[in-house]
């Protein structure tokens, strides 16, 4: 079974600054996605950013990267130029490509992440 | 496209009474997902359906829980005899079928206060 571990519980960081959040996972497949997903308190889960396992090249997506370490099995999300309405809970997601657990997330325990103005 | 629907967004509910939630999702989604949050926590996955088959169940789900998607489009979960322990947020979600990569969409949630 794949698990997904965020061992930063709270995170803050000054508007406008830079701040990166840690996630790492196990698994013994090799095809897969990992995601990060934004649980603003409106309590919606957002989808961030995805990447896929097979390609090198690090997800961007605006002000928001990811630096995907296959071997390391670590995903960590960069938020580049904070913005408040970045404050959320930020969650680390793993999915399997092929197989019967394709069909599901699984998620870590999520980081908070409060943006100081 | 209005997104993912779910109702009531809470409810409270004495121990030892059912409730059912009911979830719509994106309408050309033949994936539908339910998922169980509690504080503090990432979601934990409970039942998957594809159109109206129901082909995969957590252990979570307990015989007291029971997910349905009749047609193939909108899905009710119902718990019985509720315990404390069933307060949690319920999300649902869903997806296309065709690639596993697809982005699965959350609905905003039912929250449950069992009392």
């Amino acid at each position: 079974a794949q698990t997904v571990t965020q061992s930063q519980p709270e995170m803050s960081v000054q508007e406008a600054e830079t701040v990166t959040l840690s996630c790492t996972y196990d698994t013994s497949e090799s095809d897969y996605y990992l995601f990060w997903y934004k649980q603003p308190p409106s309590r919606q889960m957002i989808l961030v950013i995805r990447q896929e396992a097979y390609k090198q090249q690090n997800a961007t997506e605006n002000r928001f990267s990811v630096n995907f370490q296959k071997a390391a099995k670590s995903f960590s999300l960069k938020i580049s130029d904070s913005q408040l309405g970045d404050a959320a809970m930020y969650f680390c997601a793993y999915r399997s490509r092929t197989g019967g657990s394709a069909r599901q997330l699984t998620f870590g325990s999520g980081t908070q992440l409060t943006v100081l103005p | 496209d209005t997104g993912v629907s779910q109702n009531p967004r809470h409810k409270i509910t004495k121990r030892g009474q059912n409730v059912t939630f009911r979830c719509d999702p994106i309408s050309e989604h033949n994936r539908l997902y339910w998922y169980r949050q509690t504080l503090g926590q990432g979601p934990e996955f409970l039942t998957y359906f594809q159109n109206e088959a129901q082909l995969e169940k957590s252990r979570l789900l307990s015989d007291r829980f029971s997910a349905e998607r009749p047609k193939g489009s909108f899905s009710t979960l119902e718990i019985q005899r509720t315990e404390q322990g069933d307060s949690a947020m319920y999300l649902c979600a869903s997806s296309l079928a065709w690639d596993s990569g697809n982005t699965i969409y959350f609905g905003e949630g039912s929250w449950l206060t069992v009392v």
